[in-house]
Parts: C-alpha cells; sequence; structure tokens
C-alpha cells in the first residue's frame, strides 16, 4: 500500500514561496498509471485542486493559481514538490499530496496525511 | 467558485437513506468520484468512477449518474458516516480536476 508523507515549513512570511515536499513510500512512483498532485483545504472549507505532475515530468495546475505554482518531480528519490510563489494570508491552509490513478478512470486513490501552513509574517 | 455544486448540508435519521448530489455540466463527459472527510484526517475515497467501490468501503454507499448530476447515496446511515462528503471530476476543458463544495451529512 503507498503511503504518502507531506513535508516543510509550516509557517511562511507574506510575499515568500511556500515549498513543500511529498515522500512516496510502499511502492515505486513509475509502477502503474499514476498522477502525483496537490490539493489544498483552508480550514472550514472545500478542497482546492492546486495541480499535478506524472512521472515524466509533464505539469498542469490550476488556472486561478497557475501563475504562482511550479510542480517538480524526482522518481530516483520518490518524491515529488510544490513551490507556491507570492503567498499571501488567504493561502493559509492544509496541504495535500495525492496519488491520482489515470487506469482509466481518474480519482485519488492515495491521500498524505496532510499539512498545515499558515502564511503570517 | 467550483463547476461542481453539491448542497452545503444534509441530515440523515440513524438507519435511513440519504442521497447527496453532485451537478455539473462536465458531468455529461467526465465520471465523477466521491470522497469522506471526517475531522482532522484526509479525504477518503468511498465511490470511483461514478459508481464503483473500492475495497473496504462499505455496500452501503453506492453511486450513481446521469446527465449533469452525480449521486452518492447512504443506505441505512450509521453514526460513522457523518462526515464531509465531496466529489470531484474533470472541469468542462478536461484537463483540471474541479472539487464540489463539499456536504456535510449529519446523522441523527
Amino acid at each position: 500500500q503507498v503511503q504518502l508523507q507531506e513535508s516543510g515549513p509550516g509557517l511562511v512570511k507574506p510575499s515568500q514561496t511556500l515549498s513543500l515536499t511529498c515522500s512516496v513510500s510502499g511502492g515505486s512512483m513509475n509502477s502503474g498509471y499514476h498522477y502525483w498532485s496537490w490539493i489544498r483545504q483552508p480550514a472550514g472549507k472545500g478542497l482546492e485542486w492546486i495541480g499535478r505532475i506524472s512521472t515524466s515530468g509533464s505539469a498542469t495546475s490550476n488556472p486561478s493559481l497557475e501563475s504562482r505554482v511550479t510542480i517538480s518531480i524526482d522518481t530516483s528519490q520518490d518524491l515529488f514538490s510544490l513551490k507556491l510563489t507570492s503567498v499571501t494570508a488567504a493561502d493559509t491552509a492544509v496541504y495535500y499530496c495525492a496519488r491520482r490513478a489515470t487506469w482509466g478512470p481518474e480519482y485519488f486513490d492515495s491521500w498524505g496525511q496532510g499539512t498545515l501552513v499558515t502564511v503570517s509574517s | 467558485s467550483s463547476e461542481l455544486t453539491q448542497d452545503p448540508a444534509v441530515s440523515v435519521a440513524l438507519g435511513q437513506t440519504v442521497r447527496i448530489t453532485c451537478q455539473g455540466d462536465s458531468l455529461r463527459a467526465f465520471s465523477a468520484n466521491w470522497y469522506q472527510q471526517k475531522p482532522g484526517q484526509a479525504p477518503l475515497l468511498v465511490i470511483y468512477d461514478k459508481k464503483h467501490r473500492p475495497s473496504g468501503i462499505p455496500a452501503r454507499f453506492s453511486g450513481s449518474g446521469s446527465g449533469t448530476t452525480a449521486s452518492l447515496t447512504i443506505t441505512g446511515a450509521q453514526a460513522e458516516d457523518e462526515a464531509d462528503y465531496y466529489c470531484d471530476s474533470r472541469d468542462s476543458s478536461g484537463y483540471h480536476v474541479v472539487f464540489g463544495g463539499g456536504t456535510k451529512v449529519t446523522v441523527l
């Protein structure tokens, strides 16, 4: 059973860059048909898809965030990363990494536990 | 704003049946998935590709859909089913994932 674990600073100052890493264990990132994704959830609110990357390095992101988002992947180390630039208080949220199955239908079949990132000076 | 619309909240008596809906134009072309999220936990997949249950998900959870609407039904709701439920699918472009706003299910 694959496991995902987010890591990174829990506090980021406004206008700076939020950087998170998701470590994947229990299976190779290159096995199967999957996208590796980031999702966030502000306190008391719903889920927002940030973006995803394939093992070939092809990335796409939410149009509302794409000017600030960079997603990268290192399959040799079984991890992928998120950078979100020019953060504001509105970016304060629990950030999840997740695996999206793409073998036919698409769905998120594994999630990290989530990590809270607070944007504050 | 979300391209998938869900009712914010529903309630169901213990042991009764509740249906949650998810509406969006993209559902004509792409199937919906459903996730259960309890406080302080990551979402858990309960239905994928409109009607399929992952292993380990109780049979009281079922999914269906037609046209622009997908539905999640809990038949014989249990106290542990009290949670937020989110649908997801692709947006109208087909390139991006979109979530519904979520439905809070209260079991009375």
